[in-house]
């Protein structure tokens, strides 16, 4: 059973576009929700994170929302560029440290 | 540039041959990751250690894949007898408190 239902599978984005992942999740114990980004051939490298006591962090081009009633977490890449394109997945863990991965979303940000 | 480091890179070995891969977390981590990558089921947790203790192995089919940390600067994955539905990329992370930096991963065949 997926802990972390991720959508969509791919997305397509124009350069200067904004990108939009969104993830679903039901443990109401998970605390820490964690977003990676993973180039081929690499391992995932995290780009971002947040706790469900904030409802948006921001990094720089990157945004975590998160809905902690809703039970919902989105990532948002504002001004899109080629080097974006990448896989990305979300990902949530409880105070145990194990990561539930979701299924990845494979992003191309076209020129 | 403080780093996980995952040997071999890549590894080809014939069904039923033994497979080793290592791991060198991040100095002064103490929580280290066994993920396994493929494209049917992404990233699945096999094992997870903390202070060199195994705190969760229920991922890993125990009757072929054994994981340990000898000592804390040493994590290995053991696959024996190795099958072709075991080729997959093998990732390692470690951490310290919620973050995981991953390696680069062991892609293993087997034929």
């Amino acid at each position: 059973q997926q802990q972390v239902k991720q959508s969509p599978q791919s997305l397509i984005v124009q350069k200067g576009g904004i990108s939009i992942i969104n993830c679903a999740y039901e443990n109401t114990a998970f605390d820490y929700f964690p977003w990676y980004q993973q180039f081929p051939g690499k391992g995932p490298a995290l780009l971002i994170a947040i706790r469900p006591d904030v409802s948006e962090k921001k990094e720089g081009r990157f945004t975590i929302s998160f809905n902690k009633s809703a039970k919902q977490f989105s990532l948002h890449i504002m001004d899109s560029q080629p080097g974006d394109s990448a896989t990305y997945f979300c990902a949530a863990s409880t105070g145990a440290n194990n990561l539930f991965f979701g299924t990845g979303t494979r992003l191309t940000v076209i020129p | 540039d403080a780093r996980v480091t995952q040997t071999p890179r890549h590894k080809v070995t014939e069904m039923g041959q033994e497979v080793t891969m290592r791991c060198q977390p991040i100095l002064g981590h103490n929580t280290v990751f066994w993920y396994r990558q493929t494209m049917m089921q992404g990233l699945e947790l096999l094992a997870y250690f903390r202070n060199r203790a195994p705190l969760d192995d229920s991922g890993m089919p125990k009757d072929r894949f054994s994981a340990e940390m000898p000592d804390a600067t040493l994590a290995t994955l053991k696959i024996q007898p190795s099958e072709p539905r075991d080729s997959a990329v093998y990732f390692c992370a470690s951490g310290l408190s919620r973050e995981a930096f991953f390696g680069q991963g062991t892609r293993l065949t087997v034929v």
